[in-house]
């Protein structure tokens, strides 16, 4: 089994369209959880971190079922811009509590946007 | 301020011939990291740095050696260069916030051909 397994996707919707990835993860002693976004042919950049509690930026809400090992991404009011691979990203338990920052990244959802 | 900046960005390699990729960051980050990406694949971790002189193996490091001479940056080296190690290799690098890191910053990517 994967640490980190994603929606295989491609995902194609039309602008202003509400949409949703998901992404679980296989240890439960994960410290933190991110979601990345790559556009095509260029490096990942964060695009949010992921609480228990739920958070929110702008279109964008990340949440984190613990329990269920579980992380969603919803984007609301699509914009052509927010075409790009999506990332699941979670911070495995390391040796003496730290991870060293280490990442584990899932294999990414691919998200188009179209007018 | 440059960030995470990556040389060379393109290269074809001949099955056996050697090479270095040079990771340089500017923003006096502690942790450093190398991963390749491959389709279908997500980014992987080959070696990381907690540190200048420190290096350790990631998920992914046979075929690769790193060195971490000086704190900015960071050498993956290849000195059999395989076909199986056709790839983009990213690098990236953070900094420790108490026991918890930072967000990882990436470059460009380095895409590397091995015929």
């Amino acid at each position: 089994r994967k640490e980190v397994e994603q929606d295989p996707g491609p995902f194609n919707v039309p602008e202003g369209a509400t949409v949703a990835f998901n992404c679980t993860y296989s240890n439960s002693a994960s410290q933190s959880f991110f979601w990345y976004r790559q556009d095509c042919r260029k490096e990942p950049k964060l695009l949010m971190s992921v609480y228990s509690s739920g958070n929110e930026d702008g279109r964008f809400t990340a949440q984190l079922n613990r329990a269920s090992q579980y992380i969603s991404l919803l984007i609301r009011d699509s914009k052509l811009s927010d075409s790009a691979t999506y990332l699941c990203v979670v911070t495995p338990p390391g040796a003496g509590g730290t991870s060293y920052g280490k990442l584990t990244f899932g294999q990414g959802t691919i998200l188009t946007v179209h007018p | 301020n440059a960030g995470v900046t990556q040389t060379p960005k393109f290269r074809v390699l001949k099955t056996g011939q050697s090479m270095t990729l040079l990771c340089a960051q500017d923003m006096n980050h502690e942790y450093m990291y190398w991963y390749r990406q491959d389709p279908g694949m997500g980014l992987r971790l080959i070696h990381y740095s907690v540190g200048e002189g420190t290096t350790a193996k990631g998920e992914v490091p046979d075929g690769y050696n790193v060195s971490r001479l000086k704190k900015q940056n960071f050498l993956l080296g290849l000195e059999s260069a395989a076909p199986s190690q056709t790839s983009v290799y990213f690098c990236a690098s953070s900094y420790p916030v108490g026991s918890y890191t930072d967000t990882q910053y990436f470059g460009p990517g380095t895409r590397l051909t091995v015929l």
